[in-house]
């Protein structure tokens, strides 16, 4: 149990385009799901904090307006990434949890992003 | 001072050895404390989570954490060249609902 999904695996795109990174819960309904970025030889920044039906909590640093998040239902989680640049160029990671406040997350697969 | 701090290695230990993994924190308030294995190119997966002082136990690893000298150690008995990974180390504050990762430390196990 506790499966996360991320799709896609990889994406490449030119630099000015938007990209859309989905994270869903397979067996289980995520009340918070959570966004982390990771560079090379680097550890995972959290970048933002989703709730069902309301407003991510971005972290400090972490542009909103470039980085969209729409948690629109329990299992399912978007980033997008939105004018990409090559310095956006990482490895994204969703995490879901099951509830408003918990120390557990399960952590989906990682999505890597190459922005030419 | 970063929040979770580890060392970054490698730590290099022959097949069959102990590995033994430090990671200190900042805040005190941090209630939980978590280990992750992630090999390269991939998302972490969970080991063991640690919320009591003291060592527990599941198979091949031990997690140890002392609140009082904001400290969490991981020991990985038998090595096995499967092992080789990156190691985080990650605390957890209700307030905020956030985990906090360290830098992660490189292991590899020679056979």
């Amino acid at each position: 149990g506790a499966v996360v999904s991320q799709h896609p695996s990889r994406v490449i795109c030119k630099s000015g385009t938007s990209v859309k990174i989905e994270c869903r819960s397979l067996d289980f309904q995520a009340t918070t799901m959570f966004w982390y970025r990771q560079f090379p030889k680097k550890s995972l920044m959290l970048m933002a904090t989703s709730n069902e039906g309301s407003k991510a909590t971005y972290e400090q640093g972490v542009e909103k307006d470039k980085f969209l998040i729409n948690h629109a239902s329990l299992t399912l989680s978007t980033l997008t990434v939105t004018s990409a640049h090559p310095e956006d160029s990482s490895f994204y990671i969703c995490s879901a949890a099951q509830d408003l406040v918990s120390d557990t997350q399960y952590f989906g697969p990682g999505t890597r992003l190459t922005v030419l | 001072q970063k929040e979770v701090e580890q060392n970054s290695g490698p730590l290099s230990v022959p097949e069959g050895a102990i590995a033994s993994l430090n990671c200190t924190y900042s805040d005190r308030v941090s209630q939980s404390f978590f280990w992750y294995r992630q090999y390269s190119g991939k998302s972490p997966e969970l080991i063991m989570s640690i919320y009591s002082n003291g060592d527990k136990e599941d198979g091949r690893f031990t997690a140890q954490l002392n609140k009082a000298s904001q400290y969490v150690s991981l020991l990985i008995r038998d090595s096995q060249p499967s092992d080789s990974a990156t190691y985080l180390c990650a605390a957890f504050k209700a307030a905020g609902n956030k985990l906090t990762f360290g830098g992660g430390t490189r292991v590899l196990v020679k056979p």
